[in-house]
């Protein structure tokens, strides 16, 4: 088990520009999140998948914003246009969704921390 | 709507003593209660979780206990180390959902 993993750690972009950020869960985990953090602020929602399925997106999540996850397995988020209000942390998380739809802990990777200037 | 609200910090406590950092939360039913921490430098971790009410969850010597009639979750420690330096998060999840909600957080910083 080595964990979830992302790529970059760190992302400096000049505003306009477009990135984008992997994330590679637990193996086995079906589920697969993505969270914003922003300075001296918890964690928020953005998305999450099932398997390769998108469930559920956040309103936070603007036009600008896409997430993909094609075999199920590592996961991509691009912003397009970047703004310096995209400044932050980025978080993904995994987890396995086990028998009868019980929820079971959310493992988080380090994160990848986009500066817009 | 649903929200967590927690001490704010910073906190700074001597080696040895005692800590509290309170935790209330807003939501409908009843959730599961978590507390998360981030070393410097590190990712979120869960330190430990309640799934109903009267639970306790405990982890590294912290405890907290699920009070629904005080939709309250405050982390408690009786003897805090240097180690413990970090920033907590209270959260919440509703077992039919898949998102947590997160408090924002409480930096701690434990002095020799």
């Amino acid at each position: 088990d080595t964990g979830v993993s992302q790529d970059p750690r760190h992302k400096i972009t000049k505003r306009g520009q477009n990135v984008t950020f992997r994330c590679d869960p637990i193996s086995e985990h079906n589920r697969l999140y993505w969270y914003r953090q922003t300075l001296g602020q918890g964690p928020e929602f953005l998305t999450y998948f099932q398997n390769e399925a998108q469930l559920e997106k956040s309103r936070l999540l603007s036009d600008r914003f896409s997430a993909e996850r094609p075999k199920g397995s590592f996961s991509t988020l691009e912003i397009q246009r970047t703004e310096q209000g995209d400044s932050a942390m980025y978080l993904c998380a995994s987890s396995l969704d086990g028998l009868a739809g019980k929820q079971e802990t959310q493992y988080f990777g380090p994160g990848t921390r986009l500066l817009v200037l | 709507g649903d929200s967590v609200t927690q001490m704010e910090g910073p906190v700074t406590l001597s080696e040895e003593a005692f800590l509290t950092i309170n935790c209330t939360y807003t939501a409908t039913g009843y959730p599961s209660l978590f507390w998360y921490v981030q070393y410097p430098g590190e990712g979120l971790q869960l330190l430990l979780k309640a799934t109903k009410a009267d639970d306790k969850g405990s982890n590294k010597g912290f405890e907290a206990t699920y009070r629904k009639e005080t939709t309250s979750f405050h982390l408690e420690k009786g003897s805090v180390q240097v180690s413990d330096s970090a920033v907590y998060f209270c959260a919440f999840e509703y077992s039919s959902a898949s998102k947590i909600i997160f408090g924002s957080g409480t930096r701690l910083s434990i002095r020799p």
